[in-house]
C-alpha cells in the first residue's frame, strides 16, 4: 500500500519549453500533495503545498508563477515548469500524505523526475 | 518544528547492525521523530516514526530516549542494499500544514 507514482521518470527538453510533471497517488487518496527540488549532492528542498481543489501554497523564493501546480482530484497533481532554462535541470519528487493510514502525517515519497534542459 | 543533528557519514559491516544517531534537543511535546531514507537517485522512503515510545517495524527499530532529545535509528542487520541517505525529522503530528523539512542527514555506507 501508500505507492506514489511519478511520470515521466525523466525528460529533457529545450530552454524555453515549457514540461509536465505527473504524481499519482495509486492506493489512496491523498488531498495533499507536496513538490520537492533536489539538485546534486544536495538534500531535498519543499517547493510547495498542494491541497486538493484549491491553490498550491509555494515557499519562499519559490516562483509561482514558473512552477505551475494544479491538484484536480484526490490522485493526481501535476507540476508544470514553464519556460525552463538550464538552471531548472534538477530532480523532482512529488509525495503525498495519506490521512487515512493514522493519524500522523506520513509522507510517501515518489520515484523522482529528472528533468535536464539543454 | 524542532531542528535536528545527524553525523554526516557512517560506515557499517553488512550483516552488523547499523546504529544511526540524531539529537533533537528542542523538540516539545507533540512532535514526532519521523525517519525516511534516500537510495542514490530515488524518492525517499519512509521508515519508521515515533512519539515517544520505542517503536519496530519490519525495516528497523527506533529507540527514542526517555528525555526524548534524541533518537537512535537501528537497522538489525544491515545489507549493502541500505547503503543511503538517512533522514531524521522532527515535526508536529497534528499540524495542519504536514511540511517536511530535511536537513542533510546520515549517509549510510555499507560494507561487504
Amino acid at each position: 500500500g501508500a505507492v506514489v507514482s511519478q511520470h515521466p521518470s525523466w525528460v529533457i527538453c529545450k530552454s524555453g519549453t515549457s514540461v509536465k510533471i505527473e504524481c499519482r497517488s495509486l492506493d489512496f487518496q491523498a488531498t495533499t500533495m507536496f513538490w520537492y527540488r533536489q539538485f546534486p549532492k544536495q538534500s531535498l528542498m519543499l517547493m510547495a503545498t498542494s491541497n486538493e481543489g484549491s491553490k498550491a501554497t509555494y515557499e519562499q523564493g519559490v516562483e509561482k508563477d514558473k512552477f505551475l501546480i494544479n491538484h484536480a482530484s484526490l490522485t493526481l497533481s501535476t507540476l508544470t515548469v514553464t519556460s525552463a532554462h538550464p538552471e531548472d535541470s534538477s530532480f523532482y519528487i512529488c509525495s503525498a500524505k495519506d490521512w487515512g493510514l493514522d493519524y500522523t502525517d506520513t509522507q510517501y515519497f515518489g520515484p523522482g523526475t529528472r528533468l535536464t534542459v539543454l | 518544528d524542532a531542528k535536528t543533528t545527524q553525523p554526516t557519514s557512517m560506515d557499517c559491516a553488512e550483516g552488523r547492525a547499523a546504529n544511526l544517531p540524531c539529537n533533537h534537543s528542542t523538540i516539545s511535546g507533540n512532535e514526532y521523530v519521523y525517519w525516511y531514507r534516500q537510495i542514490h537517485s530515488q524518492g525517499p522512503q519512509y521508515i519508521i516514526h515515533g512519539l515517544k515510545n520505542n517503536e519496530t517495524n519490519e525495516m528497523a527499530s527506533l529507540i527514542i530516549t526517555e528525555d526524548r532529545k534524541s533518537s537512535t535509528l537501528i537497522l538489525p542487520h544491515a545489507t549493502l542494499r541500505d547503503t543511503a541517505v538517512y533522514y531524521c525529522i522532527v515535526r508536529n503530528g497534528s499540524s495542519n500544514t504536514g511540511k517536511l523539512i530535511f536537513g542533510q542527514g546520515t549517509t549510510l555506507q555499507v560494507k561487504p
